[in-house]
């Protein structure tokens, strides 16, 4: 089945940008995403990709996919303390199942 | 709108006892999802609905069960909870089953199986 890797922890300081990566192994993913959860509440949809885009950019967000090397990256610009949280990486199969990966926790430093 | 709402925030119980989490949605959405939440893991799907009336297994779906008798309410069933169980859940809604239909999550369930 598809597998979704991100790594643990990223630190950041205020106005400075973040950049979050995710690579996954299943390379028919038709939908990419990025959703955000902060502390005690579900998940929110940020953003997310066409498997036919290489880019996709709302406001302070900027969505990289490198298909050859199933590679996915979120960046944040101007990174703001509400941004503090967990970001979370999800592939998208057939009937809209998602398969996430296991989080970033995303700590922005004043 | 309320959106999702799930009951109860959280639970502690002993293992062996049954227990029922329930997810209620009011944006009249026609599939709904049950995920599990572990440190590291991610969300990992455990039932989801893309109907009222139909039912489909996830990642990890043993040991629990699922009805949809109508569109609003998908209540998660477990009849004899075990330490394993011990997560955070969460349920989800999207208009349809179509790629990209953003999927809502309800604030989530912390279940404690003692």
């Amino acid at each position: 089945g598809e597998d979704v890797e991100q790594s643990l922890f990223l630190s950041v300081r205020e106005g400075d940008s973040s950049v979050i990566n995710c690579t996954y192994t299943d390379s028919s993913s038709t939908y990419l995403y990025w959703y955000k959860q902060e502390p005690g509440a579900g998940l929110q949809l940020l953003t997310y990709i066409f498997s036919n885009m290489d880019m996709k950019q709302d406001q302070r967000l900027t969505v990289l996919l490198n298909k050859k090397d199933k590679h996915l990256s979120l960046r944040i610009a101007d990174t703001q303390t509400g941004d503090s949280a967990i970001y979370f990486c999800a592939t998208g199969a057939a009937g809209n199942k998602l398969t996430f990966g296991g989080g970033t926790r995303v700590l922005v430093k004043p | 709108t309320a959106g999702i709402t799930q009951a109860p925030t959280s639970q502690i119980l002993a293992a062996g006892r049954s227990m029922t989490l329930r997810c209620t949605q009011d944006m009249r959405h026609n599939a709904m999802y049950w995920y599990r939440q572990d440190l590291g893991l991610g969300l990992r799907l455990i039932h989801y609905s893309n109907t009222a009336g139909t039912t489909g297994k996830g990642e990890v779906p043993d040991g629990y069960s699922v009805s949809r008798a109508n569109t609003d309410d998908f209540p998660l069933t477990s009849a004899s909870a075990v330490p394993s169980q011990t997560s955070v859940y969460f349920c989800a809604s999207s208009d349809s089953t179509s790629g990209g239909d953003e999927q809502f999550f309800g604030p989530g369930t912390r279940l404690t199986v003692l």
